[in-house]
């Protein structure tokens, strides 16, 4: 079965840094595409970013490009979102999901909650 | 950036009724590089169709898909309880950004 399974939901302060995690498994990791995806509380799904495993090539949104890095491990099959200074805004639900040849998302991960706050 | 617009904003009706989504873009989508996802409270989302019109694995049948270059479409043919959820779409065929639309929800009447 493919699975993506994320880390556990994070509380933060702003001006902290941060990185969630996204663990493969049931698949060949490194031959799929991994993406990101931004919902915020009460509201819809926002395209952030997408890594190949294989060769590590990264694309981002505009929107989010130079707020977040997305990185892999290909040797532990996880896929990596970070930040490096939160803000409030971040408060989000994040989700990863794999995607063949960057095109459409599936499966998803169950999602990672980070809040921030003072 | 191809921006989608999703219409109606919510659909009201009762099980056994069909429900129509619409999805327009921006721009002409490529290729038919469309996807549409069912996402329930407290869940991810879920994909339905991809390439416009192909069903995911172990999506039922109700479900459909069309469409082609600004205009798309989601069909479910007959409610079923557990129909009830919002859905997106999602255009990949000018990516990066594979930008989503705003939802539709369709709600029990």
């Amino acid at each position: 079965e493919v699975q993506l399974v994320q880390s556990g939901a994070e509380v933060k302060k702003p001006g902290e840094s941060l990185k969630i995690s996204c663990k493969g498994s049931g698949y060949s990791f490194t031959s799929y595409w991994i993406g990101w995806v931004r919902q915020m509380p009460g509201k819809g799904l926002e395209w952030m970013g997408i890594i190949y495993p294989g060769d590590s090539d990264t694309r981002y949104s505009p929107s989010f490009q130079g707020q977040v890095t997305i990185s892999a491990d290909k040797s532990i099959s996880t896929a990596y979102l970070q930040w490096s200074s939160l803000k409030a805004s971040d408060t989000a639900m994040y989700y990863c999901a794999r995607s063949p040849q960057s095109h459409w998302f599936d499966p998803w991960g169950q999602g990672t909650l980070v809040t921030v706050s003072s | 950036e191809i921006v989608l617009t999703q219409s109606p904003g919510t659909l009201s009706l009762s099980p056994g009724e069909r429900a129509t989504l619409s999805c327009r873009a921006s721009q002409s989508v490529s290729s038919s590089y469309l996807a549409w996802y069912q996402q329930k409270p407290g869940q991810a989302p879920r994909l339905l169709i991809y390439g416009a019109s192909s069903r995911a694995t172990g999506i039922p049948d109700r479900f459909s898909g069309s469409g082609s270059g600004t205009d798309f479409t989601l069909t479910i043919s007959r409610l079923e309880p557990e129909d009830f959820a919002v859905y997106y779409c999602q255009q990949y065929g000018s990516s990066p950004p594979g930008t989503f639309g705003q939802g539709t929800k369709v709600e029990i009447k």
